[in-house]
This record gives structure tokens, C-alpha cells and sequence, in this order.
């Protein structure tokens, strides 16, 4: 079966600090992949998604990951964080046989 | 406006109280599907439908039923509902691989 892992469950950054967030997936076949981010109190929203070609994909709000087939991994990445910043991170992977999979979540704290 | 909805948003109920979270999409979607979020488990699919009359369990199925009776609505159905129960409940549609969360249903099962 698919599974998603997510390495970092909590991760606390100042302010213009890097994010890199782990992500690993099981499926060896075709996969697309995503991030989501579910600010406080709202709902999930998607903050990129690799379907296929260039493996480094851009995203909203200066995301961006990186999708190493041969690492099975999608990490994502932010060069500078901000305090709006502070949210949870989901990493999914969608195949063929039609189901999401989730990796458990990263809570993402900045300090200002 | 393309959306999914959920109803309610919050409820607080009591072992053994049958209920329903019903979820309605206007984007006229074949596949919906139910998740519930844990903390450190992230979203778990307890069913989708790929279409009307087409149901099928994910991975936390037990506990819950659903029904697709017309393509915009996937209800959410918890006959006999268990503390273990408690947890925050999103439907999303989906297409094309673009998902569409609702907003989210925060049950507690007392």
C-alpha cells in the first residue's frame, strides 16, 4: 500500500530563516505529489503539485519542492520564512488506483 | 463560486447518537471523498466515491457509512458514534488531480 512519511512532526524557525520539510513516498509507480498548508483555524490549501516534467516545481507564496524520483522524495523548501508562515505542511501523493495519501503533517512555528 | 461545503461545522454529541455530516460540491465532480485529521497522523480517507452509486472504504472505513445518491452531495454517516470518533472531518471533491476541501467538521463524541 501507498504510504507518505513526513520526517519533522514540529519545527520552529526565526523569522528570514530556510525551510526544508521532508517528504518520502512508497509508490514506485506513477505518482503525482503535493503540498498543502492548513493555516490556523482554516481549511487545506494547495501549495503545489508535480504532475510531471521539470522536478522543480513553484508554488504560491515563494514554495517550492523539489522531486527526486530516485529518492522517492518531494521535499519542500522556502528560502525565507516569514511569521505567516506558521501553519501545517501536508505532503500527498495520488496514483493510478485513485487514492490521496497523507504524511502525517509538519507544524511549522516562526518566531518573529 | 466553486466549493465544497460541510454541515455542521462544529457538533457535540454523546456515544451511540446516530448523525450525519452531509457535504455538497458545486463543481460537479464524479469523485468525493472523506477524510478525518489526527494529530501527528495527518489525513486518513475513511471512503470515496469515484461516482453516483459508486462507493468504496479507505483506510479508516469502520465505524462509518456514506451514500452517493446524486453526484453533488456524499454524506457522511456515523450510525453509532465512539469517542474514538473525535477528530476533524474534511470532504473534498476532486478533478483532474486538483483536490477541493470543505472547510472542515469538528466532531466530539462525548
Amino acid at each position: 500500500a501507498q504510504s507518505v512519511s513526513q520526517h519533522n512532526h514540529h519545527v520552529i524557525l526565526s523569522e528570514a530563516a530556510s525551510l526544508e520539510l521532508g517528504c518520502n513516498y512508497s509508490y514506485g509507480g506513477t505518482v503525482n505529489l503535493f503540498w498543502y498548508v492548513q493555516y490556523p483555524g482554516q481549511h487545506l490549501q494547495l501549495l503545489l503539485k508535480y504532475f510531471s516534467g521539470d522536478p522543480l516545481v513553484k508554488g504560491i507564496k515563494g514554495f517550492e519542492a523539489e522531486f527526486i524520483k530516485s529518492k522517492f522524495s518531494f521535499n519542500l523548501r522556502k528560502p525565507s520564512v516569514q511569521w505567516s508562515d506558521t501553519a501545517e505542511y501536508f505532503c500527498a501523493a495520488y496514483n493510478a488506483g485513485n487514492m490521496l495519501t497523507f504524511g502525517g503533517g509538519t507544524r511549522l512555528m516562526v518566531k518573529p | 463560486e466553486a466549493q465544497v461545503t460541510q454541515n455542521p461545522r462544529y457538533l457535540i454529541t454523546v456515544t451511540g447518537k446516530k448523525l450525519t455530516v452531509t457535504c455538497s460540491q458545486n463543481m460537479n465532480h464524479e469523485y468525493m471523498s472523506w477524510y478525518r485529521q489526527d494529530p501527528g497522523l495527518g489525513l486518513r480517507q475513511i471512503y470515496y466515491s469515484m461516482n453516483v452509486e459508486v462507493t468504496d472504504k479507505g483506510d479508516v472505513p469502520e465505524g462509518y457509512k456514506v451514500s452517493r445518491k446524486e453526484k453533488r452531495n456524499f454524506p457522511l454517516i456515523l450510525e453509532s458514534p465512539s469517542p474514538n470518533q473525535t477528530s476533524l472531518y474534511f470532504c473534498a471533491s476532486r478533478y483532474m488531480g486538483r483536490v477541493f476541501f470543505g472547510p472542515g467538521t469538528r466532531l466530539t463524541v462525548l
